[in-house]
């Protein structure tokens, strides 16, 4: 498809419980990039794949957040145990190449975790 | 410590008027910087993508400016309507084997008729 799709669009978990977000990118795209935008401040950079390969993981907070790109299935980013503070919209983004320097991020719409 | 500053903070301007929005950085290594708008409720659509050699670059009625030396961009639009009310976030890339961005907390803006 030509759009970064993400589901669900909103979830809402009890803290302690597990939150599991998907994204499927733009057909075509090699990278995913998954970004935690807080309170509507800037983004944090998480992880970010190459296909299936995680290409980048220096901003996972890897005790409670693990994140897959699995062949023929959409990529997702799972959240064990979450916290109040893991409150916040996370947004995946496509790119056809990332060492290139100027390749657009392509980014979904978003999924809004709520924990209560 | 990679940084990158917008100002201001949010902005309202009259339909029709044109306005500057400011970004400074800190990022190092440089490899190039980016303007995203973000509507309320979606994801960052991409403006315009400069490399360090890049002095300005426009996209319809957005024009961005670079100057690699003080480390400042801006972004200006001109005869703004009402559909540029969003948020406009400047993103610094360090280029390098991460490809990750640095994002600015961005400039609100609202075009008031």
């Amino acid at each position: 498809g030509e759009e970064v799709a993400q589901t669900p669009k909103h979830l809402v978990r009890g803290e302690g419980q597990k939150a599991k977000l998907y994204c499927a990118p733009i057909k075509g795209h090699s990278y995913v990039f998954w970004y935690q935008q807080v309170l509507k401040n800037e983004f944090k950079f998480l992880i970010s794949f190459q296909n299936e390969n995680v290409f980048d993981e220096t901003g996972m907070p890897k005790e409670r957040f693990s994140a897959k790109c699995l062949p023929n299935s959409p990529c997702s980013l799972e959240i064990q145990a979450t916290k109040l503070e893991d409150s916040a919209v996370y947004f995946c983004a496509s790119s056809q190449r990332v060492y290139s320097g100027t390749d657009t991020q392509y980014f979904g719409p978003g999924t809004r975790l709520t924990v209560l | 410590k990679n940084q990158v500053e917008q100002s201001p903070q949010s902005l309202i301007i009259l339909e029709g008027k044109n306005c500057t929005l400011q970004c400074n950085y800190t990022v190092s290594p440089f490899s190039n910087l980016r303007w995203y708008k973000q509507d309320t409720g979606r994801g960052p659509v991409s403006l315009t993508i400069m490399t360090f050699s890049e002095n300005t670059k426009s996209n319809g009625r957005y024009t961005a400016t670079l100057d690699a030396d003080t480390k400042q961009s801006s972004l200006h639009i001109t005869a703004s309507q009402l559909s540029d009310s969003a948020s406009y976030i400047c993103v610094v890339s360090g280029g390098g084997s991460q490809g990750n961005l640095i994002f600015g907390k961005g400039t609100k803006l609202s075009v008031k008729p």
